[in-house]
């Protein structure tokens, strides 16, 4: 079976506090991404990364940076929490067979809580 | 990038019915795929699906690429299909808003 595991489940964190999300699949996946979901809002794109170091900007980058070291691992990094970035994060994986892309396998989420 | 509405937003069903949910996407895409997120908010795949049609179980999905829409078949609802359905379409699989889904014993 597939799996996407991410960091944290809950996280509770301060304005101005630098976070980090996690997220790790273990199905050689190229291509890992970083959604928020919001209600009413579905679910919104954040970064992608197609290979080991790469990155590409989704919808909504704004105040968000992406790390990929590891064909295995992609973190999300907030700079400086703020409130408004108060969400549950999902990581997803796939594999890259040339175009299109295979389907997608989501991590549980991470609600995160800015205060 | 591609815009993808979903249609009916709510739903509320009686144990047993059968339901239609619809996806519209605004350009030709080569990856469709629909998704049951959980009361739990965890995600699963039902069916990647960028043409033609597929079947698992009580589940169907049909996919008219050069009309642009998508429309997912439950047959015989159960309490347990309860939950959001999202469809995602594009290469960077754009979300809609998804349609929620109530049955009711």
């Amino acid at each position: 079976d597939v799996k996407v595991t991410q960091s944290s489940r809950y996280l509770v964190k301060r304005t101005g506090e630098k976070v980090f999300l996690e997220c790790v699949q273990d199905m050689d996946h190229e291509n890992m991404f970083w959604y928020r979901q919001d209600p009413g809002l579905g679910l919104r794109l954040i970064y992608f990364s197609y290979d080991v170091k790469m990155k590409e900007k989704g919808d909504i980058p704004e105040g968000y940076s992406v790390s990929r070291e590891k064909k295995e691992r992609f973190s999300l990094i907030l700079e400086s929490a703020s409130t408004n970035q108060t969400s549950m994060y999902l990581c997803a994986s796939s594999f890259l067979a040339g175009e299109p892309q295979e389907t997608q396998y989501f991590g549980p989420g991470t609600r995160l809580l800015v205060l | 990038g591609i815009q993808v509405e979903q249609s009916p937003p709510d739903l509320i069903l009686q144990e047993g019915a059968n339901s239609t949910l619809r996806c519209n996407f605004s350009d030709s895409v080569n990856n469709l795929q629909w998704f049951h997120q959980n009361p739990w908010g965890q995600l699963i795949n039902l069916f990647y699906i960028p043409s033609g049609t597929k079947q698992n179980g009580r589940l169907s999905a049909t996919t008219v690429a050069t009309e642009r829409y998508s429309l997912l078949y439950i047959s015989s609802s159960q309490t347990t299909d309860s939950g959001v359905y999202f469809c995602a379409a594009g290469n960077q699989f754009y979300f809609g808003t998804g349609t929620s889904l109530t049955v009711i014993p």
